[in-house]
């Protein structure tokens, strides 16, 4: 059974600072995403991580995939408000009908 | 464009009532998903769909129904609501399960009282 760990599940920082968020996963997988959902809200879409080694950056977010390890991070370069959301990793296998199994989230407040 | 609809938004059941769930995606996904939230915790997945006329068990699909007779269309029946089903569901469609991340409706909010 595929289990998704993602830590710390709480996080709060200060403008300006940088942090990452872990995302470790048990059994081989073929794909990781990350998604962030804001309070009350529906999830969107941030990263696809679709092999090892693969690195994606949008604005202040940059995610990585180690599949040898069975870890992804999250990397928050320089917070600033708007980044406060909760942050999901979800892990896929595509023999599985491609069903994703999601991590609890990491609840990430920036105050300034 | 809309997406991927969910309706209703808010819905207050009685233990025993039933209900459906609607919900509807314009992108022509093949896939498609109904996943519920609870307070910290991630999201599980109840039933899922890998094209139209087809459904499958999820991580947590006691108490619950689906059906997909129509591609763009997925439906979450409960026969007789528990409080133990009080969660936020969402409902997601992806193109393929290759490259595509799923697409969320905003959810339902359910309470059972």
């Amino acid at each position: 059974e595929l289990k998704v760990e993602q830590n710390p599940l709480f996080l709060s920082m200060q403008e300006g600072k940088n942090y990452t968020i872990y995302c470790n996963y048990s059994t081989t997988s073929d794909r990781l995403y990350w998604y962030r959902q804001d309070p009350g809200k529906s999830l969107e879409s941030l990263f696809v991580l679709l092999s090892n080694g693969a690195v994606k950056q949008e604005g202040r977010l940059m995610a990585s995939l180690d599949t040898k390890a069975r870890l992804s991070t999250l990397h928050i370069t320089a917070a600033v408000h708007d980044l406060s959301a909760t942050y999901f990793c979800a892990v896929d296998n595509v023999s599985n009908a491609g069903k994703s199994t999601f991590g609890d989230g990491t609840t990430l407040t920036v105050k300034p | 464009n809309a997406g991927v609809t969910q309706t209703p938004k808010f819905r207050v059941l009685k233990t025993g009532q039933s209900m459906t769930l609607l919900c509807a995606q314009d992108m022509n996904h093949e896939y498609m998903y109904w996943y519920r939230q609870d307070p910290g915790m991630g999201l599980r997945l109840i039933h899922y769909s890998v094209g139209e006329g087809t459904t499958a068990k999820g991580e947590v699909p006691d108490g619950y129904n689906v059906s997909r007779l129509k591609k763009q269309n997925f439906l979450l029946g409960l026969e007789s609501a528990a409080p133990s089903q009080t969660s936020v569901y969402f409902c997601a469609s992806s193109w393929d399960r290759l490259n595509s991340p799923l697409h969320f409706g905003n959810g339902t909010r359910l309470t059972v009282t």
